[in-house]
């Protein structure tokens, strides 16, 4: 059972642009919230966060929200980069474990 | 430092053969966590270890699959006997205090 949901296999975006990424969860325990970016034949690498003290956090141009009462969050990337294409995984955990729970991904393309 | 150290990363076999995939984690990491990685399902944890004692095999499919961490620098996965449906890129990740994980570069592995 899948306890976080990225519903959106992929999304194409034109450069310059902004890039909406959207994940939904289930569990009302998780308490914060993460994003990976992967390239091909390379793992996964951490890009943001977000704990659920807050509803926001950017870094550069990166930018999470958080709504806990729809339990959904999303990643935002402006401007779109060619760069930026890439598979991205939500992924989300509770206080008290170190175990964290990843959605399926979303392989964004940017298109020059 | 080098990051998480996974190998082979390649690995080919036949059905029924074991398997041992091999992981290094950064030094000085408490956890150390086995994801699988499918189209279907994304990345599934398999196990993860804390100060290298298994906290969570939950996620291990089957009694086929088995892992150890004998020391704070290494950890292998098990597969005996292998079968077609564990072909997938299987990762390993380390992480500390915090709640980021920092991932290896995978294993692919196909069983035929």
């Amino acid at each position: 059972d899948q306890q976080v949901k990225q519903n959106s296999p992929s999304l194409s975006v034109q450069e310059g642009r902004i890039s909406i990424l959207n994940c939904d969860y289930t569990n009302s325990m998780f308490d914060y919230f993460l994003w990976y970016k992967k390239y091909p034949a390379e793992g996964p690498t951490f890009l943001i966060s977000i704990s659920s003290i807050k509803d926001k956090n950017e870094d550069g141009r990166f930018t999470v929200f958080l709504n806990k009462s729809a339990k959904h969050l999303s990643l935002h990337i402006v401007p779109s980069q060619p760069g930026d294409s890439a598979v991205y995984f939500c992924a989300a955990g509770h206080s008290g474990a170190n175990n964290l729970f990843f959605g399926t991904g979303t392989r964004l393309t940017v298109i020059p | 430092d080098a990051g998480v150290i996974q190998s082979p990363r390649h690995e080919v076999t036949e059905m029924g053969q074991e398997v041992t995939l091999r992981c290094k984690p950064i030094s000085g990491h408490d956890y150390l966590f086995w994801y699988r990685q499918t189209m279907m399902r994304g990345l599934e944890l398999l196990i993860y270890f804390n100060n290298n004692v298994p906290i969570d095999d939950s996620g291990m499919p089957e009694d086929r699959f088995s892992a150890k961490m004998p020391n704070a620098s290494f950890s292998t996965l098990k597969i005996q006997p292998s079968e077609p449906r564990d072909s997938a890129v299987y990762f390993c990740a380390s992480g500390g205090l915090s709640y980021e994980q920092y991932f290896g570069p995978g294993t692919r592995l196909t069983v035929t």
